[in-house]
């Protein structure tokens, strides 16, 4: 069974100081790691994947397979910042198709 | 806009009433996938298709709920006899085929509010 836990559902953090975001997950093989995000009255839509190793609006996330955790972070905090973050699994390649998603946290950045 | 769209947006019915949403996917998506999200819950998988062929299904879709893609492009999903625990909102995504990348971008559609009363 593959299962993401993202442990906070609320997260409020100060503009400039950092973020993290955490995410585990549990599969049995090889996983893709992704991380999406909605934004107040938007779509759900891809932030990153673990697989393209980028920076995508100063966020990073490592995978790290024997702590099987794939934590979202950022230097520095902005108010554009806040938004609903997803933590999702899909099989690796070939496998299956659907992503798992984790329960979500609501990140707040302080003006 | 070019992007996943669903119909309606918002949904309300009385417990009992059938009810059958559209999603139209990114055109030439041939992968399409419908989601549930409650509230305070991150989306759970419905059910794939792969064109026209639905290739999974998860034990969420109960024989209330009936998914069809008759044509490889658009997809219905109609719950029969709704009740109240079938309130969520309801997500569309299509992803392109893979091209040896792994798995590609799943974009979403804005979603149908189903609430049974």
């Amino acid at each position: 069974a593959q299962r993401v836990t993202q442990p906070e559902k609320l997260l409020s953090v100060f503009k400039g100081a950092p973020v993290e975001l955490k995410c585990n997950y549990s599969y049995s093989g090889s996983p893709e790691l992704f991380w999406y995000v909605q934004y107040s009255r938007q779509r759900l839509q891809l932030l990153l994947r673990h697989i393209s190793r980028e920076s995508i609006k100063g966020f990073t996330a490592d995978l790290n397979k024997g702590e099987t955790s794939f934590h979202l972070k950022k230097p520095f905090a902005q108010e554009e910042d806040s938004a609903m973050y997803y933590c999702a699994l899909s099989g690796g390649w070939f496998g299956n198709e659907k992503l798992t998603f984790g329960t979500g946290t609501r990140l707040t950045i302080i003006p | 806009d070019t992007g996943v769209s669903q119909d309606p947006r918002h949904k309300i019915t009385k417990r009992g009433q059938n009810v059958t949403f559209r999603c139209d996917p990114i055109s030439e998506h041939n992968r399409l996938y419908w989601y549930r999200q409650t509230l305070g819950q991150g989306p759970e998988f419905l059910t794939y298709f792969q064109n026209e062929a639905q290739l999974e299904k998860s034990r969420l879709l109960s024989d209330r709920f009936s998914a069809e893609r008759p044509k490889g492009s658009f997809s219905t999903l109609e719950i029969q006899r709704t009740e109240q625990g079938d309130s969520a909102m309801y997500l569309c995504a299509s992803r392109d085929r893979d091209r040896g990348r792994g798995n590609t971008e799943a974009f979403f559609g804005q979603g149908t509010r189903l609430t049974v009363v």
